[in-house]
């Protein structure tokens, strides 16, 4: 059974600073990867997708990379401001035909100005 | 295009009634899903459907009900609300792909529904 943990559940930084979220999995068997925002008492945006054939995805300030073979993923963001404060949801699909995610917990994010 | 659109936002019921979720995306998506998330948690898939007339069920299906009689709506069903149902349901939709093209399949998601059952 797939199983998606992402450590730390809380992360506090000052603003400007560079920072890095985890996600591990258990089975390396993924089809892709999806990294999401969760604003409070809103829904789920997507930041990235990461193929399984892929190593990293960019978008502006944020960075995700995929190592299958360790069961790990990684979004860096950097020059972090306080609008990045939010729930980050990783999320990896199990069966290429169903489309099924398996979400992580989230880290919740703060960003102090 | 709207994206995907859920109703109601926020509703309060009692034990033992019930009630549907409804959502409904315009992005011509033929995937579609239903998730809860509890507090401090992840999200669980409930139910998923890969097109019209065709519904399976997901990691936590118990005490719902799905139909998808449409590509664009999927609404969810509560027979008989119990607590343990009280969370925040999210619909998403995405779409598989152009055979010999490039597969996206990005998850699109609805500002969910809170809902309480007390």
């Amino acid at each position: 059974k797939q199983e998606v943990t992402q450590i730390p559940a809380a992360l506090s930084v000052p603003e400007g600073e560079n920072l890095v979220l985890n996600c591990s999995f258990t089975d390396s068997a993924i089809y892709n990867l999806q990294w999401f925002r969760q604003d409070p008492g809103k829904g789920l945006t997507s930041l990235l997708l990461i193929q399984s054939s892929q190593r990293e995805q960019t978008s502006g300030r944020l960075n995700a990379s995929l190592d299958k073979s360790s069961g790990r993923s990684t979004l860096y963001i950097a020059a972090s401001q306080p609008g990045d404060s939010a729930t980050y949801l990783c999320a990896v699909r199990r069966i290429q035909g169903a489309q099924k995610l398996v979400f992580g917990q989230g880290t919740r994010l703060t960003i102090n100005p | 295009n709207a994206g995907v659109t859920q109703t109601p936002k926020f509703r309060i019921l009692k034990i033992g009634q019930s009630m549907t979720l409804q959502c409904t995306q315009d992005m011509n998506h033929n995937y579609m899903y239903w998730y809860r998330q509890d507090p401090g948690m992840g999200l669980k898939l409930i139910y998923y459907s890969v097109g019209a007339g065709i519904t399976d069920k997901g990691e936590v299906p118990n005490g719902y009900n799905v139909s998808r009689s449409t590509t664009e709506d999927f609404p969810l069903r509560l027979e008989l609300a119990a607590p343990s149902q009280t969370s925040v349901y999210f619909c998403a939709s995405s779409y598989p792909g152009l055979a010999g093209g490039p597969i996206v399949n990005e998850q699109f998601f609805g500002p969910g529904t809170r809902l309480t059952v007390l």
